[in-house]
């Protein structure tokens, strides 16, 4: 069984460009989590997909956009970056099925800066 | 406005002796409260979790109390190994049907000196 994997692992892109992040979930998991862990503080959720539906949105702009696939893997995608953007971003999945207490397994994470 | 508060950024122990990581939420609607712990370079692994039907939960060296009525939980590493040296997120979720996103407090810093 393999765990949660992201790539890549690190990324440097300059301000105004698009980015896209990936994530493949552990395997018999079909829910897929973003988090964005700042410097200092914890994750902080971003969105959810749920069997290819987004599931949950946190308190990001639109410019913040996902995708799951049919296999239950996702990418994140964001456009317009921001200096702020530069953070730690996690991906987590978990057997979601609603009600469950599904506890959520993360990956490594991507470390994106932004010049 | 932090749900989700762990108040003292870090925390050293002696090996052997317990280590004791404090957690505080605001939101009464968290039904199921979880603890990571966190590497450098490294995704947070999970570590131990527990329902806010139930005040404690126990496993191995790692138990979780949970006081409701004064919103706290707590996590106890019985006895603290050198290798327990991370940081240790507590996380807190409610499962309102539409998702079930974990909210995070900041983290805690744990030294464990040999």
């Amino acid at each position: 069984e393999t765990g949660v994997t992201q790539s890549p692992t690190h990324l440097i892109k300059t301000r105004g460009q698009q980015v896209t992040l990936r994530c493949s979930s552990q395997s018999g998991h079909n829910t897929v989590s973003w988090y964005q862990q700042a410097l200092g503080q914890g994750p902080q959720f971003i969105f959810q997909y749920y069997r290819e539906e987004e599931n949950g949105r946190g308190n990001f702009p639109p410019r913040f956009s996902g995708l799951q696939f049919p296999n239950y893997s996702s990418e994140l995608n964001v456009n317009a970056l921001e200096l702020d953007d530069s953070a730690l971003y996690l991906c987590a999945s978990s057997m979601g099925d609603r009600g469950d207490q599904e506890t959520q397994y993360f990956g490594p994470g991507t470390r994106l800066l932004v010049l | 406005d932090q749900q989700v508060k762990q108040n003292s950024p870090s925390l050293s122990v002696q090996e052997g002796r317990i280590s004791i990581l404090n957690c505080d939420y605001t939101n009464s609607m968290f039904d199921y409260f979880l603890w990571y712990k966190k590497y450098p370079a490294e995704g947070p692994t999970f570590l131990i979790s527990i329902s806010s039907i139930k005040d404690k939960n126990e496993d191995g060296r790692f138990t979780v109390f949970l006081n409701k009525s004064a919103k706290h939980l707590s996590l106890h590493i019985v006895p603290s190994q050198p290798g327990d040296s991370a940081v240790y997120f507590c996380a807190a979720r409610y499962d309102t049907g539409a998702n079930s996103k974990l909210t995070f407090g900041k983290g805690i810093t744990l030294s464990v000196r040999p």
